[in-house]
């Protein structure tokens, strides 16, 4: 089946501190991979995605890259802000015969400091 | 243009009532997905809406059921409630129903289940 495994949180980093937040994932077939951030409060958006191998997405410093060969999509940047706390959620989705679903993982909380 | 809208925010409801919550996607699209976000369990896929059509379905039991009007509107219906549906039942649409779309959510309905 699909799924995704996230690195358990919660992330706890300075201003300006590197972050990485882990991902993996399993599929049949050729998924497209996401990363979503929920703000406190607000509802969940598209951070960035990707949609074949090799392929990078990034959008507000943060980047992923889709890596085949160890299944993985990482989110990084290099220096986190304040206003970057949130959830982080991986996810998947697939096309097969009944139509499409997002599979995400557990979420990740990230809390920066000052 | 408006984003997704659902309805109501809140809702209280007991042991063995059932319940209809509402989403309205953003104008143009024609997908509409459910799921489900507990702290236990994360976020969960329950059912995607084309064109009036279920087109996919999650591992969740029959007493979940939806449906979509020819507006793209839709709607969630759950019967005979358990307190292990008190959950964030989030509702997001996309322009159509293929893997690399994104997809945009609501703010969500919050159900309590007493």
């Amino acid at each position: 089946g699909n799924s995704v495994t996230q690195m358990e949180g919660p992330v706890t980093l300075s201003e300006e501190a590197f972050l990485t937040i882990n991902c993996t994932y399993t599929a049949t077939g050729y998924p497209s991979l996401f990363w979503y951030v929920q703000y406190p409060g607000e509802g969940l958006q598209l951070l960035l995605k990707a949609t074949k191998a090799d392929d990078k997405g990034s959008n507000k410093g943060f980047e992923a890259t889709y890596r085949k060969e160890t299944t993985s999509f990482h989110l990084e940047k290099g220096s986190v802000q304040v206003s970057d706390s949130a959830v982080y959620f991986c996810a998947l989705s697939v096309l097969n015969q009944a139509g499409t679903a997002l599979i995400f993982g557990k979420g990740t909380t990230l809390s920066v400091s000052s | 243009k408006a984003g997704v809208t659902q309805t109501p925010r809140y809702l209280i409801k007991t042991r063995g009532q059932q319940v209809t919550l509402s989403c309205s996607p953003i104008s143009g699209h024609r997908s509409v997905s459910w799921y489900q976000q507990t702290p236990g369990q994360g976020l969960q896929f329950l059912f995607e809406y084309f064109s009036e059509t279920q087109r996919n379905k999650g591992n969740f039991p029959g007493r979940f059921s939806g449906r979509q009007f020819s507006n793209s509107r839709s709607e969630m219906n759950v019967s005979t409630l358990e307190l292990g549906d008190s959950a964030l039942y989030l509702c997001a649409s996309s322009q159509t129903s293929v893997p690399d779309n994104e997809q945009f959510f609501g703010p969500g309905t919050r159900l309590t289940v007493l």
